[in-house]
């Protein structure tokens, strides 16, 4: 089956310091990759997509995330966190059927 | 903020009862999807519905259910309901049922079976 692995579970990072966290993708045809992020208490926000051209996504937010077909990773990136940035960030795929197939996520602790 | 709406907010019952959780897409969407939060399943997909028709189901018990109304707002209903039924349920829309359509979530209904 298709699946999205997360292999960061939490990740603390300064406020200024740059971020990145991982995903990884199992088989499949061009994966419909998307980057969602889970403030505390609140839903789920769509940070970014890639459906296809461009392998370097911008989304909002400041960040950014770079599909690599070879390594089957659509990692996201911020070049420097806000404390606002602390949060749970989940990777997705659509699968068939048209669901969204998530990763575990990664929670991020920013520090002062 | 998404334009997906959800109500309640919170919902605290206990085990074996009935409620329904209620899903507002955002305007002119006609897929609505269903998720299921919990700490030891993660986010999983539950069904979609598609202009008022079911279109995909995944991991939804059979306690579960779900429909789409004319006015294409939706509603999960769970019952007899179990401890381990406590989660963040989240309805998301989409504008079609295309592949490339992009879903956006609501805020979540977080439910507690005590």
């Amino acid at each position: 089956a298709q699946s999205v692995t997360q292999p960061d579970i939490h990740i603390t990072v300064s406020e200024g310091a740059s971020l990145e966290l991982r995903c990884n993708y199992s088989y499949g045809a061009t994966p419909y990759l998307f980057w969602y992020v889970q403030s505390p208490g609140q839903g789920l926000q769509l940070l970014l997509k890639y459906f296809s051209g461009d392998t370097l996504v911008q989304g909002i937010k400041g960040f950014e995330a770079e599909f690599k077909r070879s390594q089957s990773s659509f990692n996201l990136r911020k070049p420097s966190v806000h404390w606002s940035d602390a949060a749970e960030y989940f990777c997705a795929r659509k699968a068939a059927g048209n669901k969204l197939t998530f990763g575990g996520g990664t929670r991020v602790l920013v520090k002062p | 903020d998404s334009g997906v709406t959800q109500t309640p907010k919170h919902l605290i019952t206990a085990t074996g009862q009935r409620v329904t959780l209620r899903c507002s897409p955002r305007s002119g969407d006609l897929s609505v999807y269903w998720y299921q939060q919990s700490l030891d399943q993660g986010l999983q997909f539950l069904i979609q519905y598609y202009n008022g028709e079911e279109r995909a189901k995944g991991n939804i018990l059979e306690r579960f259910s779900a429909q789409q109304f004319p006015d294409l707002h939706s509603e999960l209903n769970l019952s007899s309901l179990e401890l381990g039924d406590s989660a963040l349920y989240f309805c998301a829309s989409s504008v079609a049922e295309v592949f490339a359509d992009t879903q956006y979530f609501g805020p979540g209904t977080r439910l507690t079976v005590l």
